[in-house]
């Protein structure tokens, strides 16, 4: 199973909107409604930030959202603060009947 | 609070075995399956292995299974990885991970593979 596919890095200013994609296939982003996000600081742990392709945890702010179309899941971080910048991750089951996997990107470094 | 902690990591010889456990508190244990998650230094996320509530499901990354075994224990609150035949590419720092999403997770272990 390859890794789904995000930009190694995207950056925006303080107040701006920016979008991270993560690309997989039909049997892992676009066959389930199972793509969670995670942020991760250096030299932390990861934090789930939406799960289930749109949904977001309590305690999580209201400026992270979650979007799918089709093998594309979308991370959407409206205005952006300094303290966004991190590593994201996303995620996605990719079994079947007979087997079981979970893959993750490779990551987006986000440069606020 | 939840809280997951990780420990059993060090330095082990290319061959080697090493034995990861994670104590789990602040959640009823029993009732949610578990991960294992892994990061290379300077690198990604990716997912080793997953054990069900009951230890009746377990599951494991191609590039460990037959060499790694997952368990646990309800009755301690435990969660264990045992990695054997090590190799230089299963460096990286290891976290236990509750499912369903891998939320929350633990401070993560480090394991080094070097001779």
């Amino acid at each position: 199973q390859s890794a789904l596919t995000q930009p190694a890095s995207v950056s925006g200013s303080p107040g701006q909107t920016i979008t991270i994609s993560c690309t997989g296939t039909s049997s892992d982003v676009g066959g389930y409604k199972v793509v969670s996000w995670y942020q991760q600081y250096p030299g932390t742990a990861p934090k789930l930030l939406i799960y289930e392709d749109t949904k977001r945890p309590s305690g999580v702010s209201d400026r992270f959202s979650g979007s799918k179309s089709g093998n594309t899941a979308s991370l959407t971080i409206s205005g952006l603060q300094i303290e966004d910048e991190a590593d994201y991750y996303c995620c996605s089951y990719a079994g079947s009947t007979t087997f079981f996997h979970v893959i993750f990107g490779g990551g987006t470094k986000l440069t606020v | 609070e939840m809280q997951l902690v990780e420990s059993g990591g060090g330095l082990v010889k290319p061959g080697g075995s090493l034995r990861l456990s994670c104590v789990v508190s602040g959640f009823n244990f029993s009732t949610y399956s578990m991960n294992w998650v892994r990061q290379a230094p300077g690198k990604g996320l990716q997912w080793v292995s997953f054990i069900s509530s009951s230890s009746k499901y377990i599951y494991y990354a191609d590039s460990v299974r037959g060499r790694f075994t997952i368990s646990r224990d309800n009755a301690r609150n435990s969660v264990f990885l045992q990695m054997n035949s090590l190799r230089a590419e299963d460096m990286a720092v290891y976290y236990c991970a509750r499912s369903n999403y891998f939320d929350p997770w633990g401070q993560g272990t480090l394991v080094t593979v070097s001779s």
